[in-house]
């Protein structure tokens, strides 16, 4: 079945950089676009970035555009998230999610929390 | 970016109880809207996709219409597994964006 593992992160301060990456299995990963999405705490969901399965399309929420990169390693199974100039409206959990038939996200991984503090 | 409106944004309810959740888009989106419901500390699980369509092994009581700028999500006979907060979510283009979120909570 489609399992997703989210890992890398963590404290950081304002300012500074992390990488997320999501370790994905049981499906042909070269095949399906995937996202990232965030919770900051206590509130809703916020999409954030979405690459198309070859990697030729990616598209940002505007909150992250121009600080956030996502990228992917169709050899390695692997998503990831560059995020850039981090804020203390950064910190979230974020979730690495597949997209299933129709175009919806279908299997969300567990999420890793980062939290952007001085 | 297109704007998702949900109401109510939050709920209170009995065992066995119909409950209605609206999400209004701030344009046409055809049916591309799906929903998805989230217990505290869990992922959000997908429970209808392309308006209506129930994803697989989501009890039937779920169901979900509309089309355009106007959805709903109706849960028929409330069980006590179903309190948890629920989303809409528009994929008709980037960014995609969410509703705010209807809380359900036990009256």
């Amino acid at each position: 079945q489609v399992k997703l593992v989210e890992s890398g992160g963590g404290v950081v301060q304002p300012g500074k950089s992390l990488r997320l990456s999501c370790a994905a299995s049981g499906f042909t990963f070269r095949s399906y676009g995937m996202h990232w999405v965030r919770q900051a705490p206590g509130k809703g969901l916020e999409w954030v970035a979405v690459m198309s399965y070859d990697g030729s399309k990616e598209y940002y929420a505007d909150s992250v555009k121009g600080r956030f990169i996502i990228s992917r390693d169709n050899s390695k199974n692997t998503l990831s998230l560059q995020m850039n100039s981090l804020t203390a409206e950064d910190t979230a959990v974020y979730y690495c999610v597949h997209i299933g038939g129709y175009n919806a996200m279908d299997v969300w991984g567990q999420g890793t929390t980062v939290t952007v503090s001085s | 970016a297109i704007q998702m409106t949900q109401s109510p944004s939050s709920l209170s309810a009995s065992v066995g109880d119909r409950v209605t959740i609206t999400c209004r888009a701030s344009q046409g989106i055809r049916s591309d809207l799906n929903w998805y419901q989230q217990k505290p500390g869990k992922a959000p699980k997908l429970l209808i996709y392309a308006a209506s369509s129930l994803q697989g092994g989501v009890p039937s009581r779920f169901s979900g219409s509309g089309s355009g700028t106007d959805f709903t999500l109706t849960i028929s006979g409330l069980q006590p597994e179903d309190f948890a907060t629920y989303y809409c979510l528009q994929d008709y283009d980037y960014p995609w964006t969410f509703g705010q979120g209807t809380k359900v909570e036990i009256k």
